[in-house]
């Protein structure tokens, strides 16, 4: 297992658009997450999953922000109708759950909105 | 709002020495305080945690201390190494994190 994928790693998208974005976890992990890091600011919370349930979702940053998990597996970042300011890079992690707290993350997507 | 702070000037310090950087939290202690190192463009990867009962934690070059009393972890590389050169990062919980922004480490040789 090559750690948690994302992709695409770099999006380019024009103001009003729909953008989404793909995780792919480490296999056994069953916690899904996604954060969004802006420009010298750590990385913020944005929802989780414990398996395809979404445990936590009202950070979601609007309601044009949606994630699914749809089989527990893969999940994806779904941004409507995009604005300048939703330009950041979006990381994905995943961990075992229960005691074992370490979170992998991926490389994150890129977004640029133009 | 339960804020994580970290210094956000960059610390500069010679291969060799020993870095200390400083993580303050607001409000009540958190059960679990996590520090993370990042490269640029590239995902947070985890280092250590640190429990609320724990005062200390090592892993090789690195240690973590957690003061209840002064609401502040320190994270300490010791014998610095140019590769060490990043963006730590501290974050408070235990599955889904409050991270602060993060000071970037820079060892000269």
């Amino acid at each position: 297992d090559t750690g948690v994928s994302q992709n695409p790693r770099h999006k380019i998208t024009k103001r009003g658009q729909n953008v989404t974005f793909r995780c792919d976890p480490i296999s056994e992990h069953n916690r899904l997450y996604w954060y969004r890091q802006t420009l010298g600011q750590g990385p913020e919370f944005l929802t989780y999953f414990q398996n395809e349930a979404q445990l936590e979702k009202s950070r979601l940053l609007s309601d044009r922000f949606s994630a699914e998990r749809p089989k527990g597996s893969f999940s994806t970042l779904e941004i409507q109708r995009t604005e300048q300011g939703d330009s950041a890079m979006y990381l994905c992690a995943s961990s075992l759950g229960g005691q074992e707290t370490e979170a992998f993350f991926g490389q994150g997507t890129r977004l640029t909105v133009v | 709002s339960q804020k994580i702070e970290q210094n956000s000037e960059a610390l500069n310090i010679q291969e060799g020495k020993t870095a200390t950087l400083t993580c303050n939290y607001t409000n009540y202690s958190p059960a679990y305080l996590q520090w993370y190192r990042q490269d640029p463009g590239r995902g947070p990867v985890f280092l250590l945690l640190i429990r609320e009962n724990e005062k200390e934690k090592r892993k090789e070059r690195l240690k973590v201390t957690f003061d209840t009393t002064l609401k502040q972890s320190l994270f300490h590389i010791t014998a610095s190494q140019p590769a060490d050169s990043a963006t730590y990062l501290c974050a408070r919980g235990k599955d889904t994190l409050t991270f602060g922004k993060g000071t970037m480490l820079l060892v000269s040789p």
